[in-house]
């Protein structure tokens, strides 16, 4: 069974610049998350959907931040305009279910930002 | 929300040591989960433990949800166990149910 696929998995941009990032989950999975890792922390949680639509976007800075799921299935992340301190690895997520069942999340292999 | 603690953050160990990690966490949780983060960054699922205990090779895990704490047993390290470890947990009534973790165990295994 093929794992969550992300791309790319290193981006390099200049500050003030616009990124975008993409994800496949697990087939059949129909909760997808975002979550942020700095460096020397644990990842934190940005947004959830539940096939498309968005169940919890707390954490998410939507001064800059903005993510989709347009079918149900890929999704994709972007950031306008980047700081400085968005440098970090951006992970995606899936489960199988969400909201009323708690089931195991796979991560993919992230996505490295860094902003310069 | 919840909180959840790691602990120790730091560990350093001879090959073929025996090592226990703790994770407390604040709330109750119907999910908890123990990865096991790579040189290359990619969290490797180890457990998925919500409650009781579960083995796989040389680790095992065990959680006692009443009292808000899980446990990760490493038998007969070895180097290749060397990374930061992981616990996450996160409750869900029907709504959101996103990971909270933890800071991390940063372990290394010296051969």
């Amino acid at each position: 069974e093929a794992g969550v696929a992300q791309s790319p998995r290193y981006k390099i941009i200049e500050k003030r610049q616009s990124v975008a990032f993409w994800c496949n989950p697990i087939s059949g999975h129909a909760t997808l998350y975002w979550y942020q890792q700095i460096l020397g922390q644990g990842p934190k949680l940005l947004i959830q959907f539940q096939n498309n639509g968005v169940v919890d976007d707390s954490q998410l800075p939507k001064d800059r931040f903005s993510a989709e799921r347009l079918k149900g299935v890929d999704s994709t992340l972007k950031i306008q305009p980047a700081k400085l301190e968005d440098s970090a690895v951006y992970l995606c997520a899936s489960s199988l279910v969400g909201q009323t069942m708690n089931t195991e999340a796979f991560f993919g292999q992230g996505t490295r930002l860094t902003v310069v | 929300g919840i909180q959840v603690e790691q602990s120790p953050p730091d560990l350093i160990l001879q090959e073929g040591a025996n090592s226990t990690l703790r994770c407390n966490f604040s709330d109750s949780v119907n999910n908890l989960q123990w990865f096991h983060q790579n040189p290359w960054g990619q969290l490797i699922n180890l457990f998925y433990i919500p409650s009781g205990t579960k083995q796989n090779g040389r680790l095992s895990a065990t959680t006692v949800a009443t009292e808000r704490y899980s446990l990760l047993y490493i038998s007969s390290s070895q180097t290749t166990d060397s990374g930061v470890y992981f616990c996450a947990a996160s409750y869900s009534g029907g709504g959101a149910d996103g990971l909270t973790f933890g800071k991390g165990t940063h372990l290394i295994i010296q051969p």
